[in-house]
């Protein structure tokens, strides 16, 4: 119950293209759900998070879509640069405590 | 200031050794963390220091242990650590009950000889 999945392992896109990446939970007690870039041999950056009595979030580029229901949330980034490149990790937690974090999407943008 | 800082970078160590990793944060956060991360692989979350008293420790082995001497400061104490024990070790720090946002650090990259 405590797992996150996420979805695709690795993503290729061109320059300007959406990457989609996605995520689901299983349990109903998760309230945070952020998202993060990492940079190889560096610590993982927030990008953006969303709380589940809102359905989307967007910051710039990058747009979270959150269904409740479904127990389901994705990160779209819009026009996809070679310096998005990195792997994303979605994340879900109780309370700002236990961090739960999915397995990762290594994302390459072509230019 | 959202800086989160990691001493040492790099660390390499024998099986025999006893070592410290360091973390500190003047945002004047309540909570940190470690995290173990290896290769291609998310990050673990082994420590939760809340307002300087261990909250929560994910079953990790004895030969780890943390320690809080203030809100600042964050250590991992190392003791007769395996080889697969090598990884990337992650500091985060999380603001207060308004904010579930963690800032990670930079990691120390551990190697166990």
């Amino acid at each position: 119950q405590q797992q996150v999945k996420q979805s695709p392992q690795s993503l290729i896109v061109q320059k300007g293209g959406i990457s989609i990446i996605n995520c689901a939970y299983e349990n109903t007690a998760f309230d945070y759900f952020p998202w993060y870039q990492q940079f190889p041999g560096k610590g993982p950056a927030l990008l953006i998070a969303i709380r589940p009595d809102v359905s989307e979030k967007k910051e710039g580029r990058f747009t979270i879509s959150f269904n409740k229901s479904a127990k389901q949330f994705s990160l779209h980034i819009m026009d996809s640069q070679p310096g998005d490149s990195a792997t994303y990790f979605c994340a879900a937690s109780i309370a700002g405590q236990n961090f739960v974090f999915g397995p990762g999407t290594r994302l390459s943008v072509l230019p | 200031d959202t800086e989160v800082t990691q001493t040492p970078k790099h660390l390499v160590m024998g099986m025999t050794n006893k070592k410290s990793l360091k973390c500190e944060q003047h945002m004047g956060h309540r909570a940190m963390y470690w995290y173990k991360q290896k290769a291609k692989k998310p990050p673990e979350l082994m420590f939760v220091y809340s307002y300087e008293k261990l909250s929560i420790n994910e079953s990790v082995p004895s030969r780890f242990s943390p320690e809080c001497p203030n809100s600042s400061l964050l250590n991992l104490h190392l003791h007769a650590l395996q080889p697969e024990d090598s990884a990337l070790y992650l500091c985060a720090s999380r603001g207060g009950p308004a904010t579930d946002t963690q800032y990670f650090g930079p990691g120390t990259r551990l190697t166990v000889l």
